[in-house]
């Protein structure tokens, strides 16, 4: 399994551009997360999926948008990228049975507003 | 609310030192209790966790008990290593219905030779 991916790894954006951040799992996993990490802060959920067709919001998800149609896809789109939305993005995801599993997080991207 | 608070860092050990980093949470229900640790320029890995109150979590040397009486997850290790240098952040789980963890603010932890 590769786990959770995505892509890209770093991205340049000049104000009031957009993007859409990618990422995909595949261990079928029900659960999914975004996060945003500034320097030497925690990490902030910005928007969550239950399953395919469901999302809902996190603490900060103004400036961005989701979609959830498929259980391994879970792309992130930034609209109008500001320089406040300079950060570091990550994906997660959990099987989400009762138990109350663990998120495996991918590798980030590091996304840089100009 | 729910919530999680470590101690600041960065801590700075030298090789074969004791490591304790200290986690205290505040939540209603009955949480899960998790450390992660972020390796530079990488995503978050789980090192640990417990589910319920006096279980103890334990991988790669580290520990951590939940401490219901005191609400704390502190993380232990008995002997440091640099490639132990890292940012662990301590989380809860409350809703097992999202999955949704609250982290702390993580610990930087630099380890010398």
């Amino acid at each position: 399994n590769a786990g959770v991916t995505q892509t890209p790894k770093f991205r340049i954006l000049k104000i009031g551009q957009s993007m859409t951040l990618q990422c995909t799992q595949d261990m079928n996993h029900n659960y999914m997360y975004w996060y945003r990490q500034d320097p030497g802060m925690g990490l902030k959920l910005i928007y969550y999926s239950v399953g395919a067709g469901i999302t809902d919001k996190g603490e900060v998800p103004n400036g961005y948008n989701v979609s959830r149609s498929t259980t391994e896809d879970f792309p992130l789109r930034l609209e109008l990228a500001a320089p406040s939305q300079t950060s570091v993005y990550f994906c997660a995801s959990n099987k989400g049975d009762r138990v109350k599993g663990e998120q495996y997080f991918g590798p980030g991207t590091r996304l840089t507003v100009t | 609310g729910d919530s999680v608070t470590q101690m600041e860092g960065p801590v700075t050990l030298s090789e074969e030192a004791f490591l304790t980093i200290n986690c205290t949470y505040t939540a209603t229900g009955y949480p899960s209790l998790f450390w992660y640790v972020q390796y530079p320029g990488e995503g978050l890995q789980l090192l640990l966790k417990a589910t319920k109150a006096d279980d103890k979590g334990s991988n790669k040397g580290f520990e951590a008990t939940y401490r219901k009486e005191t609400t704390s997850f502190h993380l232990e290790k008995g002997s440091v290593q640099v490639s132990d240098s890292a940012v662990y952040f301590c989380a809860l789980s409350v809703s097992s219905n999202t999955g949704k963890l609250i982290f702390g603010q993580g610990t930087t932890l630099q380890v010398k030779p």
